[in-house]
């Protein structure tokens, strides 16, 4: 299993400019989720998808869009770049979405994305 | 307002040696505590995860302790080593359904 995998590992963009963040996994887990890490804050929550179809925005959703057309992959999008989109981005997935569940949840390696 | 506060915010300690990091909480109601491991330039990795009704819980030389009634959890590494010089994030689920992360204890372990 290559467990969560993300790419691409580094990416620098120009304001305004548009990319996907790649994410995929292969242990057939129904959750996936993005979040943002920022020096100083803890993980913060995008996006996060149920099953294949489902999506639904977090704590941070402004300037990203997702969609989960199946099961193991699950792409981020930045529709405009910005400045304050700087940051660490981490893909995870879980057997289990529900918090109250006590399934391991799976982290990528990461992008981190430099906007200038 | 859901919260989790990490102490020491970083630690440095010489190989061999345990240590403790702390993790206070404000999450309600409350579902399970997690810890989790960072390395550097890479994602969390899991340690331990305790629900409510467990106050202990070991993972090879971690161990996690949990007071629901006080709203405290530490994480005890025991004869450390290098390879244990990272971030570790406590995360505590519950409050609605969400995940709460702490800020992370960023520890170094030197020979």
């Amino acid at each position: 299993n290559a467990g969560v995998t993300q790419t691409p590992k580094f990416q620098v963009l120009k304001t305004g400019q548009s990319m996907t963040l790649q994410c995929a996994q292969d242990m057939n887990h129904e959750y996936m989720s993005w979040y943002r890490q920022d020096p100083g804050m803890g993980l913060r929550l995008i996006h996060y998808s149920v099953g294949a179809g489902i999506t639904d925005q977090g704590e941070v959703p402004n300037g990203y869009n997702v969609s989960r057309s199946t099961t193991e992959d699950f792409p981020l999008r930045l529709l405009s770049a910005a400045p304050s989109q700087t940051s660490v981005y981490f893909c995870a997935s879980s057997y289990s979405g529900t918090a109250a569940s006590t399934d391991t949840q799976y982290f990528g390696p990461g992008t981190r994305l430099t906007v200038l | 307002k859901n919260q989790v506060e990490q102490s020491p915010q970083s630690l440095i300690i010489l190989e061999g040696k345990n240590c403790t990091l702390q993790c206070n909480y404000t999450v309600s109601p409350f579902s399970n505590l997690r810890w989790y491991k960072q390395d550097t330039g890479r994602g969390p990795v899991s340690l331990t995860i305790m629900t409510f009704s467990e106050n202990t819980k070991s993972n090879g030389r971690y161990t996690a302790t949990l007071d629901a009634d006080t709203k405290q959890s530490s994480l005890h590494i025991t004869a450390s080593q290098l390879s244990d010089s990272a971030s570790y994030i406590c995360v505590v689920a519950g409050g609605g359904n969400k995940l709460t992360f702490g800020t992370g204890t960023q520890l170094k372990v030197e020979l």
